[in-house]
């Protein structure tokens, strides 16, 4: 996705449920994806990535997935916990690039 | 620790005022970006180096700067600074351009008063 200045959408789930986070991109060319997770007041982290030529990844406890066909990608965190609770940006890459989305900020309830 | 390194953690300076935002990337990676996130946003991508020589530029305003030295550290200038430039900077690094993924500093805040 690209970040365009929107504010961040936001996701409250309750604690052992589980969360989907969805996302965007545009460019058809995107090769590579990465799901990020910035906490408060810390530099995002790489979670998960999958190539174009996947559609399916498994981490522990995340899942990306990819849909091609509508350019959409999405993280699935099984059984949330409170320290899931952050923002969490996917990245695609077209040729050397990386391009960021918006973000969404998830929230946990205990 | 990512590996990554931005100094000063916090920036306090009023505006019309310069300061500078020092990176150090992760060791062997040769490639240093920087990014804006201001308050509920995305990254905003300013500038990209690979090598000391600047590969890609994004939204960087001309009042912004920035260079990377030959041990690799790299420098973002702000210059006459405005309230709006209040913000978090953030410095990421990989092997090489659009290697897989990046890893980001913890960033600096800047406040503009």
């Amino acid at each position: 996705g690209e970040s365009v200045g929107l504010h961040l959408p936001t996701l409250s789930v309750q604690e052992g449920d589980n969360s989907i986070i969805n996302c965007a991109y545009s460019n058809s060319a995107s090769d590579y994806f990465i799901w990020y997770k910035q906490e408060s007041g810390k530099g995002p982290q790489f979670i998960i990535d999958i190539r174009s030529n996947m559609d399916k990844r498994q981490g522990q406890r995340v899942t990306v997935l990819l849909n091609k066909t509508v350019k959409h990608l999405s993280l699935q965190i099984a059984a949330t916990q409170p320290g899931d609770s952050a923002v969490y940006f996917c990245a695609d890459r077209t040729g050397n690039q990386f391009y960021f989305g918006t973000g969404t900020s998830l929230t946990v309830i205990p | 620790d990512s590996g990554v390194t931005q100094t000063p953690k916090h920036l306090i300076t009023a505006t019309g005022q310069r300061v500078t935002l020092r990176c150090s990337p992760r060791s062997g990676d040769l490639s240093v970006y920087w990014y804006q996130q201001s308050l509920d946003q995305g990254l905003q991508f300013l500038i990209q180096y690979y090598n000391g020589e600047e590969r890609a530029k994004g939204n960087i305003l001309e009042r912004f700067s920035a260079q990377q030295f030959p041990d690799l550290h790299s420098e973002l200038n702000l210059s006459s600074l405005e309230l709006g430039d209040s913000a978090l900077y953030f410095c990421a690094s990989s092997v090489e351009p659009g290697h897989y993924g990046y890893t980001f500093g913890s960033g600096t805040r800047l406040t503009v008063v």
